[in-house]
């Protein structure tokens, strides 16, 4: 199993530009979630989601859409990017909305929006 | 509303010192969930342990310990004889009985010097 992947790993955007984040788990997990990491913060939650076609906010939800048409894509889009969106985002996923198992996360898209 | 404190910025030892991390939580809810993760330089995040409200129980796992006090409200992480491999910024993270929503604590970053 590849896990959790996310695409690319770095990107430059200019400000106003849009881009969408790839997430995709084999693990046939339900619950899917998108995080950002700030330099010297912990991970703030975007957006999550509890199956396909279901999706809700998270703490940081501004400047961010997310969709789930398929169990195993969760993609993030950015709209029109701003500098305050440069952080690096995490992808996750879990079997189940039961808390006590841990979440599965990808290796990360570092984004610099200049 | 929930909140993990990691008062510790940055820690530097020299190998085999013996380290512990602290991780401070507020939470009104009586079932609660807790996790240690751990971002090595390569960037994703590792699970290490997962604690429940019901369970004070130490846990030790080789040279990693971890002591859960609910008096003071800390769930602290210990490294015995620290090794180079253990640098990294190691994350406190709180979840509730209902949702699966982890709030992160800023982060430990922990050098290991030879």
């Amino acid at each position: 199993n590849a896990g959790v992947t996310q695409t690319p790993k770095f990107r430059i955007l200019k400000i106003g530009q849009s881009m969408t984040l790839q997430c995709t788990q084999d693990m046939n997990h339900n619950y899917m979630y998108w995080y950002r990491q700030d330099p010297g913060m912990g991970l703030k939650l975007i957006y999550y989601s509890v199956g396909a076609g279901i999706t809700d906010k998270g703490e940081v939800p501004n400047g961010y859409n997310v969709s789930r048409s398929t169990t195993e894509d969760f993609p993030l889009r950015l709209e029109l990017a701003a500098p305050s969106q440069t952080s690096v985002y995490f992808c996750a996923s879990s079997s189940n909305g039961i808390p006590y198992n841990e979440q599965f996360f990808g290796p990360g898209t570092r984004l610099t929006v200049l | 509303a929930q909140k993990v404190t990691q008062a510790q910025t940055e820690i530097s030892v020299v190998e085999k010192e013996d380290v512990t991390l602290d991780c401070v939580y507020e939470t009104r809810d009586t079932t609660y969930y807790l996790f240690w993760y751990k971002q090595p330089p390569s960037g994703e995040l590792v699970f290490l342990i997962r604690r429940n409200s019901f369970d004070e129980q130490n846990e030790i796992s080789g040279r990693y310990s971890w002591n859960f006090q609910k008096s003071t409200s800390s769930f602290n992480f210990t490294i015995t004889a620290s090794q180079v491999v253990d640098s990294a910024v190691y994350f406190c993270a709180l979840t509730m009985e209902y949702g699966n929503k982890l709030v992160f604590g800023a982060g430990t970053i922990l050098r290991v010097k030879s």
